[in-house]
């Protein structure tokens, strides 16, 4: 059962661009949803979070829109540059710190 | 700068061989997890660990064991190698009280079972 689910697999935006790449979770327990970010040869490193008394944050270019009726969140990257294609994970648990569940990932790619 | 250190980069080992995977933090963390990463499966938690000498199963702990002697020390073991095995494996680690820095993972080691 995939407690985290993922949309899309790859995504492929000009420079400029908005990428978008959703997630859906099932468990309420969930209280933490954070996004990494991994370049190629690098483990994931912790781009941005949020916790569900919120819906939205965001840091810079990057932002979190958060539904908890849904049970729906995602990241928005504002004016999209080739330095931000990686891959991106959506995640959740419930507590920061403790055991999160990912997604399965999507490959983002910002042509020049 | 904190990090989490993988011992090896890259290993290649044959099929039926034990296997040990280290992984040393320097952050005084709590939490130590070992996951796998394949492509279009993500990551998948395979052991996982709150304390010293303490383990806990994750999702996928088939075919695997785990150590922690030492609270910066984790180390992830394959009693007998298998081909489907062969997969990116990557340590990280988080503080009990975590303020939202979330993991820290190291860069991962890759290994080939033949």
């Amino acid at each position: 059962q995939q407690q985290v689910k993922q949309s899309p697999q790859s995504l492929i935006v000009q420079k400029g661009g908005i990428s978008i790449i959703n997630c859906a979770y099932e468990n309420t327990a969930f209280d933490y949803f954070p996004w990494y970010q991994q370049f190629p040869g690098k483990g994931p490193a912790l781009l941005i979070a949020i916790r569900p008394d919120v819906s939205e944050k965001k840091e810079g270019r990057f932002t979190i829109s958060f539904n908890k009726s849904a049970k729906q969140f995602s990241l928005h990257i504002m004016d999209s540059q080739p330095g931000d294609s990686a891959t991106y994970f959506c995640a959740a648990s419930k507590r920061p710190g403790g055991n999160l569940i990912f997604g399965k990932g999507t490959k983002l790619s910002v042509k020049p | 700068d904190v990090k989490v250190t993988q011992s090896s980069r890259y290993l290649v080992k044959r099929t039926g061989e034990k296997v040990f995977l280290e992984c040393v933090q320097d952050m005084d963390h709590e939490n130590m997890f070992w996951y796998r990463q394949d492509p279009g499966l993500g990551l998948r938690l395979i052991y996982f660990s709150y304390d010293v000498k303490m383990k806990e199963k994750g999702d996928i702990p088939e075919g695997y064991s785990v150590s922690r002697e030492k609270k910066e020390r984790f180390s992830l073991i394959l009693e007998s190698a298998s081909t489907n095995q062969t997969s990116m494996y990557l340590c990280a680690s988080s503080s009990r009280s975590d303020r939202g820095n979330g993991y820290t993972f190291g860069s991962g080691t890759r290994l080939t079972v033949v």
